[in-house]
């Protein structure tokens, strides 16, 4: 099975600080993606790549940045964390450029910031 | 803008009972629809998709039902159980430059489900 894994479940953070969230996906997958999950919005596309040191801005990219040196990870970085980025976090892969489907999400970060 | 949608935010079935979620979307132009469920304290998993050249796709229990006419799209589950308990999401695709495409979600529905 394709995993997706996210190196926190959890994590409390400092407003201001940087932040950083790790995903690596074990299956050569090109594609990457960053999602936050708030209650009612559903999810929303922060950052995405298509290939290692690629990156897109999703819909709501303001606050954060990413980075892929590698393949198989996908850092989601929030510069100068606020309050308003507590949220969950989910990162997703999947094999085929072009196509929307086949995600393979992880189990996500729960951040809060205080 | 684009949007995908659900009418109901929570659904309650009784086990065995069949559960129908419900789902509008906006963009027309959407090829591609998917529906998935969230478990609690996990990522989300994909259930079934539908293009938009089809009306009805079946999996195993499930169903989904796409009206292009009124931009709809819902997820029929047979036969519900306590294990559909959670948060389903549809999907639909966005175009993006360089003939890319993104998923657009909508807010999900909780569905509950009672012995």
């Amino acid at each position: 099975d394709v995993k997706v894994t996210q190196s926190s479940r959890y994590l409390v953070k400092r407003t201001g600080e940087k932040v950083f969230l790790e995903c690596v996906q074990d299956m050569d997958h090109e594609n990457m993606f960053w999602y936050r999950q708030d209650p009612g919005l559903g999810l929303r596309l922060i950052y995405f790549s298509y290939d290692v040191k690629m990156k897109e801005k999703g819909d709501i990219p303001e606050g954060y940045s990413v980075s892929r040196e590698k393949k198989e990870r996908f850092s989601l970085i929030l510069e100068s964390a606020s309050t308003n980025q507590t949220s969950m976090y989910l990162c997703a892969s999947s094999l085929s450029p072009g196509i929307a489907w086949g995600y393979t999400f992880g189990s996500g970060t729960r951040l809060t910031v205080v | 803008g684009e949007s995908v949608g659900l009418h109901l935010p929570t659904l309650s079935v009784q086990e065995g009972d069949n559960s129908i979620i419900n789902c509008a979307y906006s963009n027309s132009a959407s090829d591609y629809f998917i529906w998935y469920k969230q478990e609690s304290g996990k990522g989300p998993q994909f259930i079934i998709d539908i293009r938009s050249n089809m009306d009805k796709r079946q999996g195993q229990r499930v169903t989904v039902l796409l009206n292009k006419t009124v931009k709809h799209l819902s997820l029929q589950i047979a036969a519900t159980q306590p294990g559909d308990s959670a948060v389903y999401f549809c999907a639909e695709t966005a175009a993006l430059s360089g003939g890319y495409n993104k998923l657009i979600f909508g807010a999900g529905t909780r569905l509950a489900v009672h012995p």
